[in-house]
């Protein structure tokens, strides 16, 4: 199994453009989830999905952050636009909450983000 | 889910048992405890987690106290590798999936 897969996995960008960040769960996982992490706040939850639902955002920052899962194999999270207190390493982890399963999230090696 | 309160940092030689300490005195029944760990420039990656049994696998064992108020993580044969932060982190499994990690513990296995 590969993991999952991040991409870009470095991006740097100046102020106020779109940057989109890639992932690619674990096959066969029905979550997802997008973390963020800073020197500051540590590793902070966004949002994740089930099933390719949202179902808590309450971690998202604020409007100029948005994320979607469009299959099951596919997510992004945008941000637009971007600022430089948003420079940061962002995660996105996989699980699986089928019977016998150890209910773990399994994260990709990240995007560290540098806003300019 | 419960708060956990582990040292800031730690050493251990190499080849020797790295033994890190998690409380959690207000643990509820149906909490868990799990441990990550996060090598550096790494995602977190999970260990090991236990209800109230003590747990083995691979990567290291986890010994919860009777009264389930604290744990440690026992890494048995520490290899440089080893170095990253530790986290502790009690929660329902199943339940609510946000996964609060807190400062950690960053372990240093020097040669």
């Amino acid at each position: 199994d590969a993991g999952v897969i991040q991409s870009p996995r470095h991006e740097v960008t100046e102020m106020g453009q779109e940057v989109t960040l890639r992932c690619k769960p674990i096959s066969g996982h029905d979550y997802l989830f997008w973390y963020r992490q800073t020197m500051m706040r540590g590793l902070e939850l966004l949002i994740y999905f089930n099933n390719n639902v949202p179902i808590d955002d309450s971690g998202m920052p604020e409007d100029r952050f948005s994320a979607k899962m469009p299959n099951a194999s596919f997510s992004t999270l945008k941000i637009q636009p971007s600022e430089p207190r948003d420079s940061a390493v962002y995660f996105c982890a996989s699980s699986s909450r089928t019977s016998g399963s150890t209910d773990t999230q399994y994260f990709g090696p990240g995007t560290r983000l540098t806003v300019l | 889910d419960a708060k956990t309160t582990q040292p800031t940092s730690m050493d251990c030689a190499e080849g020797r048992a790295a033994n890190l300490p998690c409380n959690h005195s207000t643990i509820s029944g149906n909490e868990y405890v799990y441990w990550y760990r996060q090598i550096h420039s790494q995602g977190p990656q999970y260990i090991i987690h236990g209800l109230k049994n003590n747990e083995t696998n691979e990567m290291a064992s986890l010994i919860i106290t009777e009264d389930r108020k604290s744990s440690t993580l026992i890494l048995p044969h520490a290899t440089l590798r080893d170095t990253a932060v530790y986290y502790c982190i009690v929660r329902v499994r199943n339940g609510v999936y946000k996964l609060s990690f807190g400062a950690g513990t960053t372990v240093t296995v020097r040669a």
